[in-house]
């Protein structure tokens, strides 16, 4: 069956710093892959959707990478600040055009 | 312009009853989703209204349904409640049928608790 996996549950990175959080799909090929942004105790927030035919995508300090061959997708926060600290969804669609199927999320900690 | 707002925010029911929870889409979308968001995980798909038809239901049972009406807004209901029925329920919409294509605009949620 397909599965997402997030690289880890909480991250911790010292404020100033590049944080990479790791979006590993497996039994399937996606044409599209959303992040989202979810705060404690809100609904998640749209950030970025890269397709399979986009190496990269980038918004501000936020950069998305796509590689079809290795089932993963990176997500890469430049010069993280506190404000940053959240917990980072990645979502794939199960197949086709259908419904989003979210990973467990990593909880980012960004430390002054 | 205002977004996706659900009610109530937050709501204990005991085991067997029964709840009804409301979402009004963001202006200009006439598809809606529901989610579950049980603690510590992602969100889970329980289905999505267009046209106030279900147009693609997830894996869960039938204690839960729901509707939408003509001005697009929706009602997810869980009849039956259990204890593993707690969690978060988040109600997303987006501009057009078409699944997961569409970027997603969450609401708050609703923070169901079944004692």
């Amino acid at each position: 069956s397909q599965k997402i996996e997030q690289n880890s549950e909480a991250l911790n990175i010292q404020e100033g710093k590049t944080a990479t959080l790791t979006c590993n799909y497996t039994n399937y090929s996606p044409a599209y892959l959303q992040w989202y942004r979810q705060d404690p105790g809100r609904g998640p927030v749209f950030l970025l959707l890269i397709r399979e035919n986009e190496k990269e995508k980038r918004k501000e300090r936020l950069k998305v990478t796509f590689d079809t061959t290795l089932k993963q997708s990176l997500f890469h926060i430049t010069a993280s600040q506190p404000a940053d600290s959240a917990t980072y969804l990645c979502a794939p669609p199960e197949s086709g055009n259908t419904p989003l199927v979210f990973g467990k999320g990593t909880r980012l900690s960004v430390i002054a | 312009d205002a977004g996706v707002t659900q009610s109530p925010t937050h709501l204990i029911k005991t085991r067997g009853q029964q709840v009804t929870l409301r979402c009004s889409p963001k202006s200009g979308h006439d598809t809606v989703s529901w989610y579950q968001q049980a603690l510590g995980q992602g969100p889970q798909f329980i289905f999505q209204y267009y046209e106030e038809e279900e147009r693609q239901r997830g894996n869960f049972p039938d204690r839960f349904s729901g509707h939408q009406f003509p001005n697009y807004s929706s009602e997810l209901n869980v009849n039956a409640l259990l204890l593993g029925d707690s969690a978060l329920y988040l109600c997303a919409s987006s501009p057009r049928a078409g699944g997961g294509a569409d970027t997603q605009y969450f609401g708050p949620g609703t923070r169901l608790t079944v004692l």
